[in-house]
């Protein structure tokens, strides 16, 4: 247990469906960021928090909605995704400056 | 961030000393060295950061020269449980709201 928790550990959805990857940090950070990570693929970031605030989107699709509702909880709204979706989608925080970054086990999503 | 560059592989066997070595040659002077490590399926895992010279944890140590210009992890007498990518990653960490991974090294430990 890093302090970085993410729900659900895997998830399979149709290409219709619509949900949520959550994410809870009880480590006082107040920067949290959503990663994905394809097969052989390196990490690449998604979105960037900080103090609930988005500052970062990495160009992102539409089909992809992160929400901040306070520095604890991170989620990620999916809907309409596609098979290329598919992937480890990880949560991290760190504090808002210092030293390195913690990061969640992930959520192994695939999209059929 | 400063580009690294990392061997993509390596393989070693049980009970040797690994060292993975990073090339960083745009390191700015206020930036830091830090690794990670990934074990498949989870996220990364600060494993060890330094400045300049040597640095040494309960884990690893991490050797940079001079110029700092590369830098050097040292995982000594490695175990089958060693066996992850290692991702080399050089910036300022007071002043970076991201961090870029690259492609990392996968080191493979076998018995």
């Amino acid at each position: 247990e890093t302090g970085v928790t993410q729900t659900p550990r895997h998830l399979v959805m149709g290409m219709t469906n619509k949900k949520s990857l959550k994410c809870e940090q009880h480590l006082g950070h107040n920067a949290m960021y959503w990663y994905k990570q394809s097969a052989k693929k390196p990490l690449e970031l998604m979105f960037v928090y900080s103090l609930e605030e988005r500052v970062e989107n990495n160009s992102v699709p539409s089909r992809f909605s992160p929400e901040c509702p306070n520095s604890s909880h991170l989620f990620l709204h999916l809907h309409t995704l596609q098979p290329e979706d598919s992937a480890l989608y990880l949560c991290a925080s760190s504090p808002s400056q210092g030293i390195g970054y913690t990061f969640g086990s992930g959520t192994r999503l695939t999209v059929v | 961030l400063a580009k690294t560059t990392q061997p993509i592989s390596m393989d070693s066997y049980e009970g040797q000393e690994v060292n993975i070595t990073c090339s960083h040659n745009n390191i700015a002077t206020n930036d830091y060295i830090t690794w990670y490590q990934q074990f498949p399926s989870q996220g990364p895992r600060f494993i060890i950061q330094g400045y300049k010279t040597k640095v040494t944890n309960e884990v690893a140590s991490l050797f940079i020269p001079a110029d700092r210009k590369s830098s050097t992890l040292s995982l000594p007498r490695v175990s089958l449980s060693d066996t992850a990518v290692y991702y080399c990653l050089v910036g300022d960490p007071y002043n970076t709201d991201k961090l870029i991974f690259g492609t990392g090294t996968r080191l493979q430990v076998f018995p």
